[in-house]
């Protein structure tokens, strides 16, 4: 199967930065996924990687480094809304997607 | 763009009972549905990937008898929990791609199914 590891926690004061790791070992690769996932409803997509570097959105940023099968998702200017559990997702040489356990952050103020 | 949604939300029921969770895509065409699983604080588990008009391909462990999944149309799939039990009581979740293989995958709502 398909093994990939993120943090389980992590704590911030509103107005930081926060980075989520994600290593990850699968048979083949097509892209890397990042979710927010707040309680009890379902995963909304952030961003993807699927060659190495950096992909900026917004507040949310996700880097990729096949090589060291490596992504980290990084948070700026953290909100309270931000509260959330992160997914790292990884699609395999067949498309299946595998899910990290998540990553919850809380935002303190 | 790329809607999926999800019904019903919730679902509780009496053991035995068979329930059937419905997922669409609103504004685009899937030929391929996926439906997960997520045990509390636990990741998604993938259950088995919905096919437009073939068999679904379920993931090993998972029982095709008790997790029936008709996907009649490029907008709908359906999941039948048959005579479900307690320890079917999870967090269900579909998902939609908007095009090929590259594509990422929308999230429904999910339903949440608790069997007394």
């Amino acid at each position: 199967g398909q093994n990939i590891d993120q943090p389980t926690e992590m704590t911030a004061t509103e107005g930081a930065i926060v980075q989520i790791n994600c290593t990850y070992q699968t048979s083949g690769f097509n892209g890397l996924f990042w979710y927010q996932q707040h309680a009890g409803e379902a995963p909304t997509f952030l961003s993807y990687n699927v060659l190495d570097g950096l992909e900026e959105k917004g507040r949310f940023s996700s880097f990729l480094s096949r090589s060291k099968g490596y992504s980290y998702l990084l948070l700026k200017e953290l909100q309270m809304k931000d509260s959330a559990s992160y997914l790292c997702a990884v699609r395999d040489g067949d498309y299946k997607l595998s899910f990290g356990a998540g990553t919850t952050v809380t935002v303190r103020a | 763009g790329a809607v999926v949604s999800q019904h019903p939300s919730w679902v509780i029921c009496k053991s035995g009972t068979s329930v059937k969770i419905e997922c669409r895509s609103l504004d685009f065409q899937a030929t391929t549905m996926f439906w997960y699983r997520q045990f509390p604080k636990q990741s998604l588990m993938l259950m088995a990937t919905s096919n437009e008009g073939s068999k679904a391909t379920y993931e090993q462990g998972v029982e095709k008898d008790k997790f029936l999944i008709n996907h009649a149309s490029l907008t709908l799939s359906t999941l039948t929990v048959t005579s479900a039990h307690p320890e079917d009581s999870s967090f269900y979740i579909c998902s939609a791609r908007d095009g090929g293989d590259s594509q990422p995958q929308h999230f429904g709502d999910g339903t949440r199914l608790s069997i007394l």
